[in-house]
């Protein structure tokens, strides 16, 4: 089955303890991004990657860190983790930049207390 | 970008068509039209595209007016299982980016 895999899917962490959140697709996508979404701001775009050991920042990339060393892995780190960073992750990957469809992750509910 | 403007919510009963409105005025030429929805705190699900002409898929139709400044999303026969966040997103690029800049969409609520 065509997916997007995040996990953990929930995490309570603490304040500048390093974590990081995986996103695995199956789907020979050279396209993958992370997003987080909040109330009231919707989906915003944190990083992108257009393919293996090619990433660029989106439109909130402070705090954050990615990595592409393989196709289908784009995990996202979190260095030093703030409560600011409480938040819902999604991970979604397409086949192409342009014109395709994006296939989402199930999220990750973080919480930083 | 192109923007695009969405009612807030609309509802309708179930087994009827939904129609989804959407305006984005300032969509350029090569600037795709997408929808997508996202059920409760789900990741979001892909609906349908299109350019300039309607187009069907299993899940729903797209009709682009001939001027490209509006769009309708039809669900053909709505089922509870449609509730969800609609969103309408013109698909920019942005260099080697293409995101998906969501809006607020719109809530369908479909009642039995």
């Amino acid at each position: 089955e065509a997916q997007v895999t995040q996990n953990p899917r929930y995490l309570i962490t603490v304040t500048g303890k390093k974590l990081t959140v995986t996103c695995s697709q199956n789907m020979n996508h050279e396209y993958m991004s992370w997003y987080r979404q909040d109330p009231g701001l919707g989906l915003r775009q944190i990083y992108y990657s257009m393919n293996v050991e090619v990433t660029d920042k989106g439109d909130v990339p402070e705090g954050y860190k990615v990595s592409r060393k393989e196709k289908r892995n784009f995990p996202l780190i979190l260095e030093s983790p703030s409560p600011n960073q409480t938040s819902l992750y999604f991970c979604a990957s397409s086949l192409r930049i342009m014109n395709t469809e994006a296939f989402f992750g199930q999220g990750t509910r973080l919480t930083v207390v | 970008d192109a923007k695009t403007t969405q009612p807030p919510s609309m509802d309708c009963a179930e087994g009827r068509a939904a129609n989804l409105p959407c305006n984005h005025s300032t969509i350029s030429g090569n600037e795709y039209v997408y929808w997508y929805r996202q059920i409760h705190s789900q990741g979001p699900q892909y609906i349908i595209h299109g350019l300039k002409n309607n187009e069907t898929n299993e899940m729903a139709s797209l009709i682009i007016t001939e001027d490209r400044k509006s769009s309708t999303l039809i669900l053909p026969h709505a089922t509870l299982r449609d509730t969800a966040v609609y969103y309408c997103i013109v698909r920019v690029h942005t260099g080697a980016n293409s995101k998906l800049t969501f809006g607020k969409g719109i809530t369908l609520s479909v009642r039995p």
